[in-house]
């Protein structure tokens, strides 16, 4: 089965970027999608979008378009998060998750569930 | 956007006990699509259920989901000391969402 790792933790200034990666440590994404979805400290989960790596297919939350920027990188087998124009409120822990392709594509399946995921970054937002 | 809410926000049970946790949806789950994930301290979710029945590999059988349409429950039938954890349900039927979840506690 696959594991994904990602990369370490984050201190960002406010109108920063950062770059978030996730790694399959064991197999590839091959026929999978990836999602990401955060957590904000004591909060709930909060899905941000997603990317299919075989063709670079993505889907993003409304909430997060134009800010956020998915990509792949095959022959790694890692995955990119990018949130650009930081600000504290988006001080959280932030997950990659195995997905099937069908989520990203938006065609409802019974199998669109996340697993696994990755361990997580913490991303810190402060000036 | 479908909202789910999930009650109650704490269950203090003991060892042994039974948990029953409620998920609630605004509006219908397209084929019963929801999902429960376990969450520990410092740790990333777990799925437990999907479709909301199936168990997903290596999920004890204590674990059970049931429910349609808005309203759906997971079942832990005796608790373990590994199951005191926070709780949570999605529904992936329309784009993503995940309830507040319940945190079971020890009494």
């Amino acid at each position: 089965q696959v594991h994904l790792v990602q990369s370490g933790a984050e201190v960002k200034k406010p109108g920063s970027s950062v770059k978030v990666s996730c790694k399959a440590s064991e197999g590839t994404f091959s026929n999978y999608g990836i999602s990401w979805v955060r957590q904000a400290p004591r909060q709930g989960l909060e899905w941000m979008g997603g990317i299919i790596p075989a063709f670079g297919r993505t889907n993003y939350a409304q909430s997060f378009q134009g800010r956020v920027t998915m990509t792949a990188d095959e022959s790694t087998s890692t995955v990119y998060m990018e949130l650009s124009s930081l600000r504290s409120e988006d001080t959280a822990v932030y997950f990659c998750a195995r997905v099937e392709t069908s989520a990203i594509l938006e065609v409802p399946g019974q199998h669109n569930y996340f697993d696994p995921w990755g361990q997580g970054t913490l991303v810190t937002v402060s000036s | 956007e479908i909202v789910l809410t999930q009650s109650p926000g704490t269950l203090s049970l003991s060892p042994g006990e039974r948990a029953t946790l409620s998920c609630r949806a605004s509006e219908s789950v397209s084929r019963g699509y929801l999902a429960w994930y376990q969450q520990k301290p410092g740790q990333a979710p777990r799925l437990l259920i999907y479709g909301t029945s199936s168990r997903a590999t290596g999920i004890p059988d204590r674990f059970s989901g049931s429910g349609s349409g808005t309203d759906f429950t997971l079942t832990i039938s005796r608790l373990e000391p590994e199951d005191f954890a926070v709780y949570y349900c999605q529904q992936y039927g329309s784009s993503f969402t995940f309830g507040p979840g319940t945190k079971v506690d020890i009494k």
